[in-house]
Order: structure tokens, then C-alpha cells, then sequence
């Protein structure tokens, strides 16, 4: 099967500047989630979809974030307007299951966001 | 709240070395515990897991043992090879949660 599939790879914008990640997961997988890396520190949970709906979005840093999941497909994460501490590496993962042991995820290569 | 603490890096070895990577967590509960790895260029790719206190993960050479005593979920590889240059990530995951927790992540250069 397919894997998780993120683009843009890489991206760089302007401080202010809107930029638009996108997430495509494993076919069947309800579960989406988001999270990224800033600075080479820990990997923080961003929020999780469960099809469309927003399940657990406690990890948003603020409102300039917008998650969404139209058609509990694919996902797109909206930064705008874009700030330097945005930049980092924004990993997204799907499961099919939802709770349990964790085994099923599987994650995207990440999109590396530098706001300059 | 949940917490990973693991060393940091970089860790610079010679092949045919030894490699250990600690890790210790904070959870209530029984969390399961996880490595994974980034290789350059690639996506997070889980490497072993375990579930309950005692159990040992293991793949690719490299285990890690599920200790509750200790909190820790140490990661090792008797004799690792320069394909092992990567970054390891220790996570953990409530049983009735679904996001994971990380750690900061170690990366690892294995010289030929």
C-alpha cells in the first residue's frame, strides 16, 4: 500500500507570508494526525482527526494554525500569517485504529518549513 | 503530564561499536513504550515497541527493554553498522490516548 504522503518536501516563506502543508494518508486510515519539530527538540503533538472531525486539537500552538480535513481524506494544516518560531519539520501520521497500543501508525517524510 | 527525557547528541561511533541510547519517561499508568527512527531523508519509521513492564522490543539487531521500576526504555545495538547513522526518537503512548510523546530525539553517526 501506499504510504503517508506529505508536500511540499521543503518550503520557504517570507515572515507573513501564508503557506498551506498537505497530507495525504494510507487509504482506510479514519486516523490523521500532525505534528512537528521545532529546533531539533522533541516532536510535539499538534491534534488528531478522526475522518473529518477534529478529535483532539490540544497541541495547536495558536489560531494562526487551521487544520482541516475535508471529506476525512486528505489534510491540509494553513499557517498564516507565517512567524520565524514556525519553522520546523511538520510530520504528519495515520492509523487505522483509534486508542490502542499505538502500533499502526505510520508517518509522512515530513514538510521542513523555514519562515525567514 | 507525560514526559520522554533522552540523551542527547550527537553520538559519533566507529562501525563494529556498541551503541546505547537511554531513554527514561514520565506517565502514569502503563504507557507502551516506542524507538523510532529517522533515516536522512525519510519519515519517522517505527522500530521496536513494547507494551508491558518486561517486554523486550527488538529489530533489526537493536533492543530496548520495558523497565517500570526505572521508568526507562533504553535502546541498544551490539554492533552497529554506518546504514545505522540516523535520528532515534524514544515515544510513549497512554492506553486510552491516542497522540504520542517524544523525546527529543539522538542522532547517530557511524563511521566506517
Amino acid at each position: 500500500e501506499a504510504g503517508v504522503t506529505q508536500f511540499p518536501s521543503h518550503s520557504v516563506i517570507e515572515k507573513g507570508q501564508t503557506v498551506t502543508l498537505r497530507c495525504d494518508p494510507i487509504s482506510g486510515h479514519d486516523n490523521l494526525y500532525w505534528y512537528r519539530r521545532v529546533m531539533g527538540k522533541e516532536i510535539k503533538f499538534l491534534l488528531h482527526f478522526v475522518k473529518e472531525s477534529k478529535q483532539d486539537e490540544s497541541g495547536m500552538p495558536n489560531n494562526r494554525f487551521l487544520a482541516e480535513r475535508t471529506g476525512g481524506t486528505y489534510s491540509t494544516l494553513k499557517v498564516q500569517p507565517a512567524e520565524l518560531e514556525d519553522s520546523g519539520v511538520y510530520f504528519c501520521a495515520s492509523s487505522r485504529e483509534t486508542g490502542g497500543l499505538g502500533y499502526g501508525y505510520t508517518f509522512g517524510s515530513g514538510t521542513r518549513l523555514t519562515v525567514v | 503530564g507525560n514526559s520522554v527525557t533522552q540523551m542527547e547528541g550527537p553520538v559519533t561511533l566507529s562501525e563494529e561499536a556498541f551503541l546505547t541510547i537511554n531513554c527514561t519517561y514520565t506517565a502514569t499508568g502503563y504507557p507502551s513504550l516506542f524507538w523510532y527512527v529517522q533515516y536522512p531523508g525519510e519519515g519517522l519509521q517505527l522500530l521496536l515497541k513494547a507494551t508491558k513492564a518486561d517486554d523486550k522490543g527488538s529489530n533489526k539487531g537493536f533492543e530496548a527493554t520495558y523497565r517500570k521500576e526505572t521508568t526507562s526504555f533504553h535502546l541498544e545495538k551490539g554492533s552497529v553498522q554506518v546504514s545505522d547513522s540516523a535520528v532515534y526518537f524514544c515515544a510513549l503512548k497512554k492506553a486510552a490516548g491516542n497522540k504520542l510523546t517524544f523525546g527529543g530525539g539522538t542522532r547517530v553517526l557511524v563511521k566506517p
